[in-house]
């Protein structure tokens, strides 16, 4: 596609539910980052994935916290039994390099 | 995960003066950065960038400056538009790995 894709835009699930997002990449990017927004707030690192090689977990907060990626396809970040401070935008960035990323709008997480 | 982001400064300009955005980056073995723009319910857009083999970078009514000594960069927007009001955030990656991350976002508020 044009863009970096994200889906759903927006998600509200019960305290306790797991939850699946999903980022579609511009295609030939091999370097995909996932970060989450806090309302009103900055840009927190979670994962990083570049190409095939092992990716960069050390900005997921909990064990709760799990992403997925094959080769340069489709990530998907899931969340176990959500928590209402999960709460956040989460957005989805890739690039064909490590220095040229383009962000997809995000998918609007609400924990009730 | 990584933490950035408080509660994000403010800066309200009149329409038509420049702006001037300041970031302190965090990583001296940081090569280089970047300046975003996230306009409401957006993801966040590439503006311009720099590496840190230079100390000043031009594009169209914006610039960066590049302080590696005092660890600093900051934005300045010429004429200053209302299109130009969002959160300007920037971002480093380089060193061990190539995580980007990203400070403290600034709101810019243009008024007319």
């Amino acid at each position: 596609g044009a863009g970096v894709s994200q889906s759903p835009s927006n998600k509200v699930t019960e305290k306790g539910k797991d939850v699946e997002l999903r980022c579609d990449p511009i295609s030939g990017h091999t370097a995909l980052y996932w970060y989450r927004q806090r309302l009103g707030q900055g840009l927190e690192f979670l994962i990083y994935f570049q190409g095939n090689s092992a990716p960069d977990k050390s900005g997921l907060p909990s064990d709760r916290f799990s992403a997925e990626r094959t080769g340069e396809s489709v990530s998907t970040l899931t969340i176990q039994r959500t928590q209402q401070e999960d709460s956040a935008v989460y957005l989805c960035a890739t690039g064909p390099k490590r220095q040229t990323f383009t962000f997809g709008s995000g998918t609007r997480l609400t924990v009730v | 995960g990584e933490s950035v982001g408080l509660h994000l400064p403010t800066l309200s300009v009149q329409e038509g003066d420049n702006s001037i955005i300041n970031c302190a980056y965090s990583n001296s073995a940081s090569d280089y950065f970047i300046w975003y723009k996230q306009e409401s319910g957006k993801g966040p857009q590439f503006i311009i960038d720099i590496r840190s083999n230079m100390d000043k970078r031009q594009g169209q009514r914006v610039t960066v400056l590049l302080n590696k000594t005092v660890k600093h960069l900051s934005l300045q927007i010429a004429a200053t538009q209302p299109g130009d009001s969002a959160v300007y955030f920037c971002a480093e990656t380089g060193g061990a790995t190539n995580k980007l991350i990203f400070g403290t976002g600034t709101l810019l508020a243009v008024q007319p």
